[in-house]
């Protein structure tokens, strides 16, 4: 089965030190993975996404991501955190499964909190 | 870029009624639209699949008849909860694939409150 795993429920971080919120996956065949935000009442914000290519994805907000097809990992990162950064974030992967526009399959979110 | 515009934002109705979602797609034509629900702290749960012009195709332990959802244009797909309970209080959030390899796009959400 296709799945996501995120296995911090929450990271601490504080200002100006870099962060690293850890996702790995299990799909068959090559993933399309992605990393979304979410914050307070808000739909999804995107970060961004590996398809194929480097294996060091740049995004959104100073964001970045390093896909590691030998670990299975796409972790999230971004040298200098910001208080503004707290937020919920999800790592996804592309059902493909499903054939044509394959739902997307979210970890269990985790909750990045920023201290000044 | 592709935007889906999502109504309403928040919502308070008493147990019994229904309660319609919409979901818009503003500059593209969605074919299809995933419609999520996302408990407090928690992940977004998968309910269905809209597509155009079809029935809609619903997960696992989904009640069909509860969740309404339609999708009769290529840019517009609603979500009714009928005959809403307490317990169907919770964020919904729908969702629609861009074109193939480019991603999605989000709505921002609802909150569904039933009191």
């Amino acid at each position: 089965a296709q799945s996501v795993a995120q296995p911090e429920d929450q990271v601490n971080v504080a200002e100006g030190n870099p962060l690293t919120v850890k996702c790995t996956y299990s799909v068959s065949g090559n993933p399309y993975l992605f990393w979304y935000v979410q914050y307070p009442n808000r739909g999804l914000q995107f970060l961004l996404k590996y398809i194929t290519g480097d294996n060091l994805v740049k995004g959104s907000y100073g964001f970045e991501a390093e896909f590691n097809k030998s670990q299975t990992s796409f972790h999230l990162k971004k040298p200098s955190a910001l208080v503004s950064d707290s937020a919920l974030y999800f790592c996804a992967v592309r059902d493909m499964t499903s054939g044509g526009y394959n739902k997307l399959i979210f970890g269990a979110g985790t909750r990045l909190a920023v201290h000044p | 870029g592709a935007v889906v515009s999502q109504h309403p934002s928040r919502v308070i109705c008493k147990s019994g009624t229904s309660v319609k979602i919409e979901c818009r797609s503003l500059d593209f034509q969605a074919t299809t639209m995933f419609w999520y629900r996302q408990f407090p702290k928690q992940s977004l749960m998968l309910m269905a699949t809209s597509n155009e012009g079809s029935k809609a195709t619903y997960e696992q332990g989904v009640e069909k008849d509860k969740f309404l959802i339609n999708h009769a244009s290529l840019t517009l797909s609603t979500l009714t909860v009928t005959s809403a309970h307490p317990e169907d209080s919770s964020f919904y959030i729908c969702s629609a694939p861009l074109s193939f390899g480019s991603g999605y796009t989000f709505g921002s959400g609802t909150r569904l409150t039933v009191v």
